[in-house]
């Protein structure tokens, strides 16, 4: 079953910040983050794999609350670079091989 | 830097023909996997592959797919017959391991037209 996330587009004026949530209908085990530009592929940007686990890249960093099934991402100050489609991808279980789901993704725009 | 590579860049087919679509993951790799991507909507899971077999696959990967290692660097999704609704973008990816704290590193797509 596919995360959902929320919202599903942002448009921020740079230097300003953003959250993208995604949350999950069943019990999680990680939390893939992926940017995609239009007609790239997506980039990687983290993995969160602990409960409660924060983790950052310059001004984008995010949580994962295990209990309540949702993470989120934070851009922080944002620059037009950040552009893009925001992906969380979810993974149920912890053993066995990686089969990430998708979400429908977030569409972030930042104007000058 | 290392990259996964994929040939061709965009196909245009004919419905019910066979495509091939290659790719060359990143060398020390050994988890392979393939994605879909429809115009505008989310980017799907269609296999993973490992030792020479699949070791998930989701429900789009019907009898028409099948994916191949056939040398030591290619690894190829087949699409048998092909439909209007297979046309996307594939995505091809690798990881080191096939385990969760793995980061899977995508190669630029393959545009797949049917027409």
């Amino acid at each position: 079953q596919q995360p959902v996330q929320s919202p599903q587009a942002v448009i921020l004026r740079e230097g300003e910040d953003a959250v993208i949530n995604c949350s999950s209908s069943k019990a999680l085990y990680s939390v893939h983050w992926y940017r995609q530009k239009h007609g790239e592929a997506p980039v990687f940007l983290m993995i969160l794999l602990k409960g409660g686990e924060q983790k950052g890249h310059e001004k984008i960093s995010a949580s994962f609350n295990e209990k309540k099934q949702q993470s989120s991402l934070y851009l922080t100050a944002s620059q037009l670079s950040y552009s893009g489609t925001y992906f969380c991808g979810t993974e149920r279980n912890s053993g066995g091989y990686q089969k990430v789901t998708f979400g429908i993704g977030t569409k972030l725009q930042v104007i000058p | 830097e290392p990259e996964v590579t994929q040939t061709p860049s965009h196909q245009v087919t004919q419905m019910g023909q066979e495509v091939i679509l290659r790719c060359v993951p990143i060398s020390n790799h050994l988890y392979f996997y393939w994605y879909r991507q429809i115009l505008g909507q989310k980017v799907e899971f269609l296999v993973s592959f490992y030792n020479n077999e699949i070791s998930e696959k989701s429900e789009i990967f019907d009898d028409q797919f099948s994916v191949e290692r056939p040398d030591g660097s290619n690894f190829t999704l087949k699409i048998r017959s092909t439909k209007l609704e297979d046309s996307a973008m594939y995505f091809c990816a690798s990881s080191n391991s096939g385990i969760s704290t793995d980061t899977q590193y995508f190669g630029p797509g393959t545009r797949l037209t049917v027409l």
